[in-house]
């Protein structure tokens, strides 16, 4: 079946340091999307992004759908992003789910 | 900005009751999901939902789980019968268009089966 991997599983970081997760998956996207889950269990949007680069304040998102893998940068950390990343995808002959991966743990110490 | 709100926010109910969770997609879209969480897990697909009919579910939707759209608003994700393992967070999501459209996803349900 199809493969959404993220890593590292988890990252514990000081604050103000920068920091790269991936996310690598096995088919092709036509839709790719990155939360971030809160304390509180939300799913908060940060990207939609099945190609090419968006930038949202400290965060930005790539997406190289061609060799299929994503990249989410947190630059200049705050205690504030703490928490779980998901990447998810949804995949051609797929319907339009969105397929989820592990996640990434991230934890900025001040 | 539109939003798909989910209630309750927590619901605790016993083995075995049945238990409704109720979404509110946003008013334009067509496409309609749930998926689950299990604490410490990763998000799962339960079910996709358009033109008033179920369109994929997943081997978790069993015959204990439906979805129905009462009116023009609500969602709704119905357990029969619930069982422990039916503790988990349920999110709701919602999207314009299709597979090609960001899904838009409520705050969740977080489901306590005793």
């Amino acid at each position: 079946g199809i493969q959404v991997e993220q890593s590292p599983p988890d990252l514990i970081l000081q604050e103000g340091a920068n920091s790269t997760l991936r996310c690598n998956f096995s088919d092709s996207v036509n839709n790719l999307q990155w939360f971030h889950q809160n304390p509180w269990g939300q799913l908060i949007n940060l990207f939609y992004i099945p190609s090419g680069t968006k930038q949202n304040g400290r965060l930005s998102a790539t997406t190289v759908a061609t060799e299929r893998y994503s990249l989410l940068y947190i630059s200049s950390s705050q205690t504030t992003d703490s928490g779980v990343y998901f990447c998810a995808g949804a995949f051609y002959n797929q319907g339009g789910k969105l397929i989820f991966g592990q996640g990434t743990e991230l934890s900025v110490k001040p | 900005e539109p939003e798909v709100t989910q209630t309750p926010s927590h619901q605790v109910t016993q083995m075995g009751q049945e238990v409704i969770l109720r979404c509110v997609p946003i008013s334009n879209h067509l496409y309609f999901y749930w998926y689950r969480q299990i604490l410490g897990q990763k998000v799962e697909f339960l079910v996709s939902f358009y033109n008033n009919e179920i369109s994929e579910k997943s081997e978790i939707f069993d015959d204990q789980f439906s979805v129905e759209r009462p009116d023009g608003s609500n969602f709704t994700l119905k357990i029969r019968s619930t069982k422990l393992e039916d503790s988990a967070m349920y999110f709701c999501a919602s999207t314009e268009t299709g597979r090609d459209q960001p899904q838009h996803f409520g705050d969740g349900t977080r489901l306590s089966i005793l």
